[in-house]
């Protein structure tokens, strides 16, 4: 069956220090692939997608590249801010099913 | 534009009780899901309704869970009775149509503590 894998966390950085979350999937065909964050007591919220391969997401300053070739769908920043910190679930979707992987949390630190 | 709602945000039951959650997605969107997520894990896919049918119901332990969504609108989810291990956030979530590759939008969930 389809399955998402993450970096474990949690990630502690320091303000503006660069980002990299990393995420594979397994699935069969050529799945959607999504970037969902969670703020503390807030639900889930999309971040960023990408729909078919060599496609750049990117939102807030994030991206995403969509690399069918490695099966990955890493999420960057360049700079991130204490705002930031929150728990990041990459995801994808075959048309048929929904599955998220197990979230990384990121802590920025000022 | 209103996001879904989702109630109550939290409940703390003993085990063997019963419990509800409703939830009222984005107007207009046809298809709606309840996802269970157990601390430091993903969101897992519990039952995906699309108007008022299920179209995916496979990981609902349907010997103590039920849900169901009244004129294709509002949804309720039960569990009855609850186990220790249904401790966990219940997320609802809407989609505007059919197939899984549409954005979900997720409400803030429900915080269940089962003791």
């Amino acid at each position: 069956g389809n399955s998402v894998t993450q970096m474990e966390g949690p990630v502690t950085l320091s303000e503006e220090a660069f980002l990299t979350i990393n995420c594979t999937y397994t699935a069969t065909g050529y799945p959607s692939l999504f970037w969902y964050v969670q703020y503390p007591g807030e639900g889930l919220q999309l971040l960023l997608k990408a729909t078919k391969a060599d496609d750049k997401g990117s939102n807030k300053g994030f991206e995403a590249t969509y690399r069918k070739e490695t099966t990955s769908f890493h999420l960057e920043k360049g700079s991130v801010q204490v705002s930031d910190s929150a728990v990041y679930f990459c995801a994808l979707s075959d048309g048929q099913n929904f599955v998220f992987g197990p979230g990384t949390r990121l802590s920025v630190l000022p | 534009e209103a996001g879904v709602a989702q109630s109550p945000r939290y409940k703390i039951i003993e085990k063997r009780q019963s419990v509800a959650f409703w939830c009222n997605p984005i107007s207009g969107h046809a298809t709606l899901y309840w996802y269970q997520q157990i601390l430091g894990q993903g969101p897992k896919l519990l039952i995906q309704f699309q108007n008022n049918g299920v179209v995916d119901d496979s990981q609902l332990p349907k010997d103590r869970f039920s849900a169901e969504r009244l004129k294709g609108v509002d949804s309720t989810l039960k569990i009855q009775p609850a186990k220790l291990e249904d401790s966990a956030v219940y997320l609802c979530a809407s989609s505007p149509t059919g197939g899984s590759y549409n954005e979900q939008f997720f409400g803030p969930g429900t915080r269940l503590t089962v003791l």
